[in-house]
């Protein structure tokens, strides 16, 4: 089992561009979720969602779409990329809502 | 507005000694809360769990302590170990979808 995979783990983009971020799980979770690490906030929910074809708001979800077309895979995209978005993104995964959670090794992003 | 703190940014302890590590929240309704562990360059893993209904829970080397009236959470780690130095996240859940998560505490266990 590879547990939660995120691809990329870098990246480097310029204020403007658009990318999309990719979580995958092989545990058959229902839950997946996004957050972003920042130095001195710890970790912040962005989105998440409960289930194939849901999706639904964290904390801090401006500037970001989601996506669940299939179960196993949880899309992150950033539309028009702005230096406050420079962070640490993790995915991860649980059973239910208020089971431990699986985390990603995390995508470092820099926006310039 | 953070739901859960971490006030202590970092911690060193010499090996073989106890770890503590602290966490408050502001939210009474918390009722789950659980503890993570992370190396650099790798995602949190699970390390602990403990329900409201509980104040205390053991995990090998590990134990939650929970005082509601407090509304504070600490984490023990006896013994130390080297292998133990990493950051630390408590978190906090009462309903719905979300864990809160505090700032994290770099604990340094020196050998």
């Amino acid at each position: 089992n590879a547990g939660v995979t995120q691809t990329p783990k870098f990246r480097v983009l310029k204020t403007g561009q658009s990318m999309t971020l990719l979580c995958a799980q092989d545990m058959n979770h229902e839950y997946m979720y996004w957050y972003r690490q920042d130095p001195g906030m710890g970790l912040r929910l962005i989105h998440y969602s409960v289930g194939e074809g849901t999706t639904a708001k964290g904390e801090v979800p401006d500037g970001y779409n989601v996506s669940r077309l299939k179960k196993q895979n949880f899309l992150l995209g950033l539309e028009s990329a702005a230096p406050s978005q420079t962070s640490v993104y993790f995915c991860a995964s649980s059973l239910s809502n208020r089971d431990r959670q699986f985390f990603g090794p995390g995508t470092r992003l820099t926006v310039l | 507005d953070q739901q859960v703190k971490q006030n202590s940014p970092s911690l060193s302890v010499q090996e073989g000694r106890i770890s503590i590590l602290n966490c408050d929240y502001t939210n009474s309704m918390f009722d789950y809360f659980l503890w993570y562990k992370k190396y650099p360059a790798e995602g949190p893993t699970f390390l602990i769990s403990i329900s409201s209904i509980k104040d205390k829970n053991e995990d090998g080397r590990f134990t939650v302590f929970l005082n509601k009236s407090a509304k504070h959470l600490s984490l023990h780690i006896v013994p130390s170990q080297p292998g133990d130095s990493a950051v630390y996240f408590c978190a906090a859940i009462y309903t719905g979808n979300q864990f809160y998560f505090g700032t994290g505490t770099s604990l340094t266990v020196i050998p």
